[in-house]
């Protein structure tokens, strides 16, 4: 059975950084895109960030270059977002996803990141 | 970037009657390079993450009940609950993949 489970999230400052993981297990990890999609509570889904199954292929949303980024270790079978220069309106649950021909086909559970001073 | 608009933004149905969601596009989602739509529908109940509906517009995903269907071309898309039970009560949206960013529509929300 596919699951993923993030974690990292939690309370960081205006201008701060946080790095969230998931770790992924039951499929062949190296073999899938995953995904970053986000999600202010009550609040619809957005899409943030991609890569492919050996990193060597990244995409953002124009809100997050150049402030995020996406990597994964295929030997952890884990996948990263390092989120530097926080705002406020980054504040949401983030859900990694894995993907195939563009479907989110498997998601994890989520974890809150609040941006607050 | 892809804008994808749904209606209504919230709808109340009794059981067992029909739930209709629509979703327009600001672009064709049509792929040429595979003749297929671009378009995928997820299911958000309170409190948990989304799960996969329906993709390639009309391709139910293995074990969505045969309940839920997915039709429309080019722009427009029609997500169909044929007989509404208690447990789809939830947010519906849909989803491009056609190219980055994808997007979302905004969800609609089913009550029963």
């Amino acid at each position: 059975e596919v699951e993923l489970v993030e974690s990292g999230g939690g309370l960081a400052q205006p201008g701060g950084s946080l790095r969230l993981s998931c770790a992924g297990s039951g499929f062949t990890f190296s073999a899938n895109w995953m995904q970053w999609v986000r999600q202010v509570p009550g609040k619809g889904l957005v899409w943030v960030s991609r890569i492919n199954g050996d990193g060597s292929d990244t995409s953002y949303a124009d809100s997050v270059k150049g402030r995020f980024t996406i990597s994964r270790d295929n030997a952890k079978n884990t996948l990263y977002l390092q989120m530097n220069s926080l705002r406020a309106e980054d504040t949401a649950v983030y859900y990694c996803a894995t993907s195939r021909s563009g479907r989110f086909d498997h998601w994890g559970q989520g974890a809150l990141v609040t941006v607050s001073s | 970037d892809i804008v994808m608009t749904q209606s209504p933004d919230s709808l109340a149905v009794s059981l067992g009657e029909r739930a209709t969601i629509n979703c327009k596009s600001s672009q064709s989602l049509l792929s040429t390079s595979n003749n297929k739509y671009s378009l995928v529908w997820y299911q958000q109940r309170p409190g948990q993450p989304p799960k996969l509906l329906i993709y390639g517009a009309s391709t139910r995903e293995s074990g969505v009940p045969d309940r839920f269907s997915g039709s429309g071309s080019g722009t427009d898309f029609t997500l169909t609950i044929s007989s509404l039970q208690a447990e789809d009560a939830a947010v519906y949206y849909c989803q491009h993949h056609s190219s980055v960013p994808w997007t979302f529509g905004q969800g609609t929300k089913v009550e029963i």
